[in-house]
């Protein structure tokens, strides 16, 4: 069975701070999302990387994935409180059938 | 394109009723997807489906619950005499084939 773990699990750092959230997988796949939750609301799509070394950024966050280490992370640039929200890794199991991380809570201080 | 249309927004059930969630895929999608998020947890895979057919269901529960996605009309996701843990959202995605999935806004259902 896959296992998709994700850490930390919460997260609550300042403005301006940079952070790491790491998402481990347990077996090999070839597309990995990660999604952004505002509380009640639904998923918003913000990176697919398909391949090992793959780098994508926007804005404040940038993404990559290391697929012979079965990990990506998602990489936290001068965080402003806009950010906040809880982050979703998802590793796509074929079909599109996605396995998701526990989420990371993420609280951006003033 | 509206997106992925899901109904009822927020549904109310009691114990031993029947609960029926509706998903209509965005327009030139042909795969629907149902997910369950419980309370600070990630989404868990239910069941896929393409027109008139179920593809994958192994994340759905054994009894009690039902998909399908017909010919013509949403896909339906039905669970009969809910539980209290049931309670939960219930998003619907759907994509192309092997295309990148969209979800709707969710089904929050509460058994009461």
């Amino acid at each position: 069975e896959l296992k998709v773990e994700q850490n930390p699990l919460f997260l609550s750092m300042q403005e301006g701070k940079n952070y790491t959230i790491y998402c481990n997988y347990s077996t090999t796949s070839d597309r990995l999302y990660w999604y952004r939750q505002d509380p009640g609301k639904s998923l918003e799509s913000l990176f697919v990387l398909l391949s090992n070394g793959a780098v994508k950024q926007e804005g404040r966050l940038m993404a990559s994935l290391d697929t012979k280490a079965r990990l990506s992370t998602l990489h936290i640039t001068a965080a402003v409180h806009d950010l906040s929200a809880t982050y979703f890794c998802a590793v796509d199991i074929g079909g599109s059938r996605l396995t998701f991380g526990e989420g990371t809570q993420l609280t951006v201080n003033p | 394109n509206a997106g992925v249309m899901q109904n009822p927004r927020h549904l109310v059930r009691r114990r031993g009723q029947e609960a029926r969630l509706r998903c209509s895929p965005m327009k030139g999608h042909s795969h629907v997807y149902w997910y369950r998020q419980l309370p600070e947890e990630g989404l868990k895979f239910m069941v896929y489906l393409q027109k008139e057919n179920i593809i994958d269901e192994s994340g759905m529960p054994k009894e009690r619950f039902s998909a399908e996605f017909p010919k013509e009309g949403p896909s339906i996701l039905r669970i009969q005499q809910v539980v209290r843990g049931d309670s939960a959202a219930y998003f619907c995605a759907s994509s192309r084939p092997q295309g990148k999935l969209f979800f709707g806004s969710g089904t929050q259902l509460s058994v009461l």
